[in-house]
């Protein structure tokens, strides 16, 4: 156990809805990423943010948003779901603000049919 | 940015033989490698890490050597056992700058008893 947590563990929803999904990082951990794990384009960095800002930047769609909260956690929102957004969301904490040393949450498989 | 290659796809071994899994980067700026085990339906799990001013790191039976000239990175594992059956990622990452980390495709190793 990586000391990371994540809600909901599954998640089915339709095509042009909306999800969030929860992370929270380790104890006194003050960064949380964000990947999308999907069978085509494996592990893709989305976001980290770093004691509520937005740190770093990679393939994050427009479509979706994320934020971090005063007690770290993190929330990632999915919107217009399309059926190509169906994958494992990952997040991970880091103590650092770097992107070294980051332990991964169990995921959250999202299913959009 | 950054691209990482990683070879090979598949990897079958002999319980007790060695597994060497290798990685190629693209940005000679990068400077921190880890390595992620990711067991069927887990997390990706970090089992070592490297940063370019070294040049190889052991952890009992896993060892990652970096050869900085030739932008490659590789991942022994010594006396393999069943429990090691997994896919394996290797990142890259610049730290400080972007904090991105970009993975490689995996391997997926089997060890045979």
């Amino acid at each position: 156990d990586s000391g990371v947590t994540q809600t909901p563990k599954h998640l089915i929803t339709a095509t042009g809805q909306r999800v969030t999904l929860r992370c929270s990082p380790r104890s006194g951990d003050l960064s949380v990423y964000w990947y999308q794990q999907s069978l085509d384009q494996g592990l893709q960095f989305l976001i980290q943010y770093y004691n509520g800002e937005e740190r770093a930047k990679g393939n994050i769609l427009e479509r979706f948003s994320a934020q971090q909260f005063p007690d770290l956690h993190s929330e990632l929102n999915l919107s217009s779901l399309e059926l190509g957004d169906s994958a494992l969301y990952f997040c991970a904490s880091s103590s650092k603000g770097t992107a070294e040393g980051q332990y991964f949450g169990p995921g959250t498989r999202l299913t959009v049919t | 940015g950054e691209n990482v290659e990683q070879h090979p796809s598949t990897l079958s071994v002999q319980e007790g033989d060695s597994a060497v899994i290798k990685c190629t980067y693209s940005d000679s700026a990068s400077n921190y490698f880890p390595w992620y085990k990711q067991e069927l339906g887990k997390r990706p799990q970090l089992i070592i890490d490297i940063r370019s001013n070294v040049g190889e790191k052991k952890d009992q039976r896993i060892a990652v050597t970096l050869n900085k000239t030739a932008k490659h990175f590789s991942l022994h594992i010594t006396e393999t056992q069943p429990e090691d059956s997994a896919v394996y990622f290797c990142a890259a990452s610049l730290t400080g700058g972007g904090n991105k980390l970009t993975f490689g495709t995996g391997t997926q190793l089997k060890v045979e008893l």
